[in-house]
């Protein structure tokens, strides 16, 4: 079956430093990558997505990059603020059917 | 529009008794998406309506869970009888067949807390 797999639990970084959120699937490329935010106590909610024959996109702050070679999603937040602190979720969506699989995600901490 | 609608957004009961959640989605989506999520196991899909019908149960735990959507604009996850693993928040989220991209939006969660 397909996994995904969030590169860490938890990230911590400095307060206009970009965070990079690591993503990587196993077996077939999906169709599309999602990536959503989830504050606590709240439902996941959409960022951005990126088709399969996308390199990059790119979202205000916000950057994803898909290389199907290494089976990977980055996700890139650029001059980083503490508002941004949250869990991140990668999301497979295989683009035929309409369930998407969530990763377990990475909580991410923006220090002031 | 207010978005997906769940009630209760916290339920505590005791094992063995009935558990009803609630939802309500986005009005005009077709698909509605019952996930429940741990700190264990993180975002499961237990089952997906498409046009008021159930297409996926395969995530439905056990016969204990049942699921239904009577119309568009309603629907509902019943666990009985409940046990304490059952304990989890649980996320109600639609989608429209007509959207540029497959995105789902979530409701509030119901936090289930069955001591």
């Amino acid at each position: 079956s397909q996994k995904i797999e969030q590169n860490s639990e938890a990230l911590n970084i400095q307060e206009g430093k970009t965070a990079t959120l690591t993503c990587n699937y196993t077996n077939y490329s999906p169709a599309y990558l999602q990536w959503y935010r989830q504050d606590p106590g709240r439902g996941p909610v959409f960022l951005l997505l990126i088709r399969e024959n996308e390199k990059e996109k790119r979202k205000e702050r916000l950057k994803v990059t898909f290389d199907t070679t290494l089976k990977q999603s980055l996700f890139h937040i650029t001059a980083s603020q503490p508002a941004d602190s949250a869990t991140y979720l990668c999301v497979f969506d295989s683009g035929s059917a309409r369930q998407l699989t969530f990763g377990s995600g990475t909580q991410l901490t923006v220090l002031p | 529009d207010a978005g997906v609608i769940q009630s209760p957004r916290h339920e505590v009961t005791e094992m063995g008794q009935e558990v009803t959640l609630r939802c309500k989605p986005i009005s005009g989506h077709d698909y509605l998406f019952w996930y429940r999520q741990t700190m264990m196991r993180g975002l499961e899909l237990l089952i997906y309506f498409n046009n008021n019908v159930p297409i996926d149960d395969s995530g439905m735990p056990e016969d204990r869970f049942s699921a239904k959507m009577p119309n568009a604009s309603f629907s509902t996850l019943k666990i009985q009888p409940s046990e304490p693993r059952d304990s989890a928040v649980y996320f109600c989220a639609s989608s429209s067949n007509e959207g540029t991209y497959n995105e789902q939006f979530f409701g509030p969660g119901t936090r289930l807390t069955v001591l």
